[in-house]
């Protein structure tokens, strides 16, 4: 089993800046990885796919970049509505895993 | 509009069964591989099991092997999950969610459902 480890579990960041997310892959998933964004109560909403590519509807804001096992996900500039827990998930390999999550909390 | 509504959430006790629907609409249902991914209370997300367009395929995480069966009605535009021998580490919103891409699977999951609680409990 493929285990995703995203570092770090909590950052607190306040609106307009910039918060880096990352997301390391127990061995190679090629590009075959995810980026999802969960609020509470709600269900997760896909952002990247490809590692690289933005889901339909996703501000540019929100930028992806790795291969390999080294991922990051980039919010160039936070506004309130991304306050939430982002996961990443890898598809390479069966079973699909998920990161623990990141939490990124206003500061 | 793309939509996925699960239903059949309820309380059951240890040992006992429930069938997880999930209603899809807004695409073409057979074309895609349909997935239950599943998140316990105040934890990560976990997936469950995926099941190929034609429902010819089907894959499980090992913590449900055995005891969790995924089908899809495609007539009807319907996934299931039907769970079996339920434990207490099995409560959980379960959600389903489709697959981005067509045909080759698996790939990200574009579009998820609300969730369906599950409680196991006595």
């Amino acid at each position: 089993e493929i285990v995703m480890t995203q570092s770090p579990a909590s950052l607190s960041v306040s609106p307009g800046e910039r918060a880096t997310l990352s997301c390391r892959a127990s061995q190679s998933v090629s590009n075959s990885l995810g980026w999802y964004q969960q609020k509470p109560g709600q269900a997760p909403r896909l952002l990247i796919y490809g590692a690289s590519t933005r889901a339909t509807g996703i501000p540019a804001r929100f930028s992806g970049s790795g291969s390999g096992t080294e991922f990051t996900l980039t919010i160039s500039s936070l506004q309130s509505e991304d306050f939430a827990v982002y996961y990443c998930q890898q598809y390479n390999n069966w079973p699909l895993t998920f990161g623990g999550g990141t939490k990124v909390e206003i500061k | 509009e793309v939509q996925l509504l699960e239903s059949g959430g309820a309380l059951v006790q240890p040992g006992g069964s429930l069938r997880l629907s999930c209603a899809a609409s807004g695409f073409t249902f057979s074309s895609y591989a349909m997935i239950w991914v599943r998140q316990a209370p105040g934890k990560g997300l976990e997936w469950v099991s995926t099941i190929s367009g034609s429902g010819g395929s089907t894959y499980y995480a090992d913590s449900v092997k055995g005891r969790f069966t995924i089908s899809r009605d495609n007539s009807k535009n319907t996934l299931y999950l039907q769970m079996n021998s339920l434990r207490a580490e099995d409560t959980a919103v379960y959600y389903c969610a489709k697959d981005s891409y067509t045909p080759r699977f698996p790939d990200a999951f574009d579009i998820w459902g609300q969730g369906t609680m599950v409680t196991v409990s006595s």
